[in-house]
Protein backbone atom coordinates (compact mmCIF):
# COMPACT_ATOMS: atom_id res chain seq x y z
CA UNK A 1 0.00 0.00 0.00
CA UNK A 2 0.90 3.37 -0.40
CA UNK A 3 2.30 5.57 2.60
CA UNK A 4 3.31 9.34 2.40
CA UNK A 5 5.84 10.53 4.88
CA UNK A 6 6.52 14.14 5.83
CA UNK A 7 9.13 15.73 8.30
CA UNK A 8 9.58 17.58 10.40
CA UNK A 9 5.61 17.58 11.97
CA UNK A 10 6.05 20.60 13.91
CA UNK A 11 8.73 23.69 12.82
CA UNK A 12 9.17 27.42 14.22
CA UNK A 13 10.82 29.12 12.76
CA UNK A 14 12.11 33.08 12.87
CA UNK A 15 11.04 35.42 9.94
CA UNK A 16 14.23 35.67 7.41
CA UNK A 17 15.51 31.99 8.06
CA UNK A 18 15.52 29.11 5.59
CA UNK A 19 13.00 26.07 5.21
CA UNK A 20 12.80 22.80 4.21
CA UNK A 21 9.90 20.43 4.33
CA UNK A 22 10.42 16.46 2.89
CA UNK A 23 7.98 14.12 1.57
CA UNK A 24 8.31 10.75 0.66
CA UNK A 25 6.51 8.60 -0.76
CA UNK A 26 6.43 4.67 -0.50
CA UNK A 27 5.05 2.09 -2.67
CA UNK A 28 4.29 3.51 -5.90
CA UNK A 29 5.79 4.94 -8.87
CA UNK A 30 6.44 7.87 -11.16
CA UNK A 31 3.53 9.39 -8.69
CA UNK A 32 2.27 13.00 -9.20
CA UNK A 33 3.37 14.91 -6.57
CA UNK A 34 1.48 18.25 -4.88
CA UNK A 35 2.81 20.93 -2.09
CA UNK A 36 -0.33 22.59 -0.71
CA UNK A 37 -0.28 25.41 2.43
CA UNK A 38 -3.27 25.37 4.48
CA UNK A 39 -3.27 28.53 6.23
CA UNK A 40 -5.56 28.48 9.50
CA UNK A 41 -9.22 28.62 8.98
CA UNK A 42 -8.60 28.20 5.22
CA UNK A 43 -8.98 26.21 2.46
CA UNK A 44 -6.43 24.45 0.41
CA UNK A 45 -4.14 26.26 -1.69
CA UNK A 46 -2.03 24.35 -4.10
CA UNK A 47 1.73 25.77 -4.60
CA UNK A 48 3.15 23.45 -6.49
CA UNK A 49 2.65 20.14 -8.42
CA UNK A 50 5.35 17.75 -9.99
CA UNK A 51 4.61 14.86 -12.96
CA UNK A 52 8.04 13.71 -13.00
CA UNK A 53 11.43 13.93 -11.93
CA UNK A 54 12.98 17.65 -12.14
CA UNK A 55 9.83 19.01 -13.40
CA UNK A 56 7.97 21.35 -11.21
CA UNK A 57 5.12 23.67 -11.71
CA UNK A 58 4.87 26.77 -9.36
CA UNK A 59 0.87 27.75 -8.89
CA UNK A 60 1.06 30.93 -7.04
CA UNK A 61 3.99 33.27 -7.21
CA UNK A 62 6.03 33.37 -3.33
CA UNK A 63 9.29 33.24 -2.21
CA UNK A 64 8.75 29.52 -1.89
CA UNK A 65 10.39 26.94 -4.31
CA UNK A 66 10.23 23.22 -4.75
CA UNK A 67 12.20 20.04 -6.11
CA UNK A 68 11.94 16.88 -7.01
CA UNK A 69 15.42 15.34 -6.75
CA UNK A 70 13.95 11.50 -6.62
CA UNK A 71 10.70 10.24 -8.59
CA UNK A 72 9.63 9.86 -4.43
CA UNK A 73 10.78 12.66 -3.10
CA UNK A 74 9.09 16.26 -3.51
CA UNK A 75 11.13 18.99 -1.24
CA UNK A 76 9.18 22.63 -0.22
CA UNK A 77 12.26 25.26 0.36
CA UNK A 78 12.63 28.63 0.94
CA UNK A 79 15.92 31.08 1.78
CA UNK A 80 14.02 33.62 3.70
CA UNK A 81 10.86 32.89 5.43
CA UNK A 82 7.98 35.58 5.87
CA UNK A 83 5.37 35.94 8.35
CA UNK A 84 2.79 35.03 6.17
CA UNK A 85 4.60 31.49 5.13
CA UNK A 86 2.72 30.03 8.50
CA UNK A 87 0.42 27.68 7.63
CA UNK A 88 -0.17 23.52 7.73
CA UNK A 89 1.48 22.45 4.51
CA UNK A 90 0.47 18.94 2.89
CA UNK A 91 2.53 16.69 0.68
CA UNK A 92 0.03 14.87 -1.59
CA UNK A 93 0.46 12.44 -4.40
CA UNK A 94 -1.73 10.79 -6.97
CA UNK A 95 -1.72 7.94 -9.37
CA UNK A 96 -4.30 9.51 -11.74
CA UNK A 97 -7.79 8.64 -9.51
CA UNK A 98 -7.73 10.31 -5.96
CA UNK A 99 -5.15 12.18 -4.22
CA UNK A 100 -4.22 10.84 -0.81
CA UNK A 101 -2.12 13.42 1.45
CA UNK A 102 0.83 12.96 3.96
CA UNK A 103 0.10 13.50 7.42
CA UNK A 104 1.76 17.64 7.12
CA UNK A 105 3.67 20.04 8.70
CA UNK A 106 2.58 22.83 10.51
CA UNK A 107 4.91 25.78 10.43
CA UNK A 108 4.77 28.58 12.63
CA UNK A 109 6.92 31.72 11.74
CA UNK A 110 7.27 34.52 14.17
CA UNK B 1 -8.93 31.02 -12.54
CA UNK B 2 -10.63 27.69 -12.36
CA UNK B 3 -12.44 28.14 -9.00
CA UNK B 4 -14.70 25.69 -6.94
CA UNK B 5 -16.71 26.79 -4.24
CA UNK B 6 -18.55 25.64 -1.19
CA UNK B 7 -20.70 27.08 1.90
CA UNK B 8 -18.06 27.46 4.49
CA UNK B 9 -21.17 26.69 6.74
CA UNK B 10 -21.69 25.73 9.95
CA UNK B 11 -23.99 23.19 8.78
CA UNK B 12 -25.78 21.60 11.93
CA UNK B 13 -27.55 18.76 11.61
CA UNK B 14 -29.33 16.86 14.59
CA UNK B 15 -28.29 13.25 14.96
CA UNK B 16 -29.59 10.82 12.58
CA UNK B 17 -30.35 13.54 10.21
CA UNK B 18 -29.07 13.48 6.41
CA UNK B 19 -26.82 16.07 5.92
CA UNK B 20 -26.41 18.11 2.70
CA UNK B 21 -22.95 18.99 1.40
CA UNK B 22 -23.16 21.15 -1.61
CA UNK B 23 -20.06 22.29 -4.37
CA UNK B 24 -19.98 24.05 -7.85
CA UNK B 25 -17.01 24.31 -9.92
CA UNK B 26 -16.09 26.37 -13.04
CA UNK B 27 -14.43 24.51 -15.29
CA UNK B 28 -16.43 22.49 -17.29
CA UNK B 29 -13.71 20.35 -18.43
CA UNK B 30 -13.08 18.49 -15.33
CA UNK B 31 -13.42 14.88 -14.90
CA UNK B 32 -12.94 13.58 -11.45
CA UNK B 33 -14.18 15.14 -8.55
CA UNK B 34 -13.52 14.13 -4.92
CA UNK B 35 -15.00 14.56 -1.17
CA UNK B 36 -12.52 14.94 2.18
CA UNK B 37 -13.02 15.17 5.21
CA UNK B 38 -10.92 16.86 7.26
CA UNK B 39 -10.80 16.69 10.85
CA UNK B 40 -9.18 20.08 13.14
CA UNK B 41 -5.87 19.76 12.79
CA UNK B 42 -5.22 16.47 10.80
CA UNK B 43 -4.83 16.27 7.16
CA UNK B 44 -7.57 15.49 4.64
CA UNK B 45 -8.92 11.91 4.32
CA UNK B 46 -10.52 11.11 0.88
CA UNK B 47 -14.35 9.86 1.33
CA UNK B 48 -15.37 8.96 -1.65
CA UNK B 49 -14.68 9.72 -5.67
CA UNK B 50 -17.29 10.12 -9.03
CA UNK B 51 -16.66 10.13 -12.29
CA UNK B 52 -19.88 9.82 -13.55
CA UNK B 53 -22.94 12.06 -13.94
CA UNK B 54 -25.56 9.74 -10.96
CA UNK B 55 -25.11 8.80 -7.53
CA UNK B 56 -22.55 7.05 -6.47
CA UNK B 57 -23.08 5.15 -3.02
CA UNK B 58 -20.55 4.08 -0.74
CA UNK B 59 -21.79 2.86 3.37
CA UNK B 60 -23.82 5.85 4.57
CA UNK B 61 -21.95 8.53 2.12
CA UNK B 62 -23.45 9.17 -1.55
CA UNK B 63 -22.26 11.66 -3.65
CA UNK B 64 -24.04 12.93 -6.68
CA UNK B 65 -22.50 14.50 -9.59
CA UNK B 66 -24.38 16.83 -12.04
CA UNK B 67 -21.76 17.73 -15.34
CA UNK B 68 -24.68 19.74 -17.10
CA UNK B 69 -24.86 22.18 -14.14
CA UNK B 70 -21.39 21.88 -12.85
CA UNK B 71 -22.77 20.76 -9.28
CA UNK B 72 -21.17 18.09 -6.87
CA UNK B 73 -23.01 17.14 -3.89
CA UNK B 74 -22.37 14.44 -1.15
CA UNK B 75 -25.04 13.12 1.40
CA UNK B 76 -24.58 11.85 4.89
CA UNK B 77 -27.13 9.69 5.98
CA UNK B 78 -27.33 8.98 9.75
CA UNK B 79 -25.13 11.59 11.17
CA UNK B 80 -23.10 11.21 14.02
CA UNK B 81 -21.61 13.44 16.12
CA UNK B 82 -18.09 11.44 15.33
CA UNK B 83 -18.95 13.15 11.30
CA UNK B 84 -18.40 16.15 12.65
CA UNK B 85 -15.72 18.07 10.34
CA UNK B 86 -14.99 20.17 7.49
CA UNK B 87 -15.53 18.40 4.36
CA UNK B 88 -13.38 19.38 1.23
CA UNK B 89 -14.72 19.09 -2.25
CA UNK B 90 -11.77 18.69 -5.32
CA UNK B 91 -12.01 18.97 -8.76
CA UNK B 92 -9.39 17.90 -11.11
CA UNK B 93 -8.08 20.18 -13.63
CA UNK B 94 -8.03 18.87 -17.13
CA UNK B 95 -4.94 21.13 -18.39
CA UNK B 96 -1.34 20.15 -19.42
CA UNK B 97 -1.24 18.06 -16.10
CA UNK B 98 -3.31 16.32 -13.24
CA UNK B 99 -4.09 19.29 -11.08
CA UNK B 100 -6.46 19.17 -7.87
CA UNK B 101 -8.56 22.56 -6.57
CA UNK B 102 -10.11 22.40 -3.70
CA UNK B 103 -12.97 23.74 -2.36
CA UNK B 104 -12.61 25.95 0.97
CA UNK B 105 -14.88 23.38 2.52
CA UNK B 106 -17.98 23.11 4.67
CA UNK B 107 -18.22 22.98 8.38
CA UNK B 108 -20.59 20.25 9.77
CA UNK B 109 -21.78 20.42 13.08
CA UNK B 110 -23.72 17.21 14.07
CA UNK B 111 -25.85 17.87 17.16
CA UNK B 112 -26.06 14.96 19.67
Amino acid sequence: SQTIHQWPATLVQPVGSPLSLECTVEGTSNPNLYWYRQAAGRGLQLLFYSVGIGQISSEVPQNLSASRPQDRQFILSSKKLLLSDSGFYLCAWTSGTAALFGPGTRLTVL
Amino acid sequence: QKEVEQNSGPLSVPEGAIASLNCTYSDRGSQSFFWYRQYSGKSPELIMFIYSNGDKEDGRFTAQLNKASQYVSLLIRDSQPSDSATYLCAVNVMDSSYKLIFGSGTRLLVRP
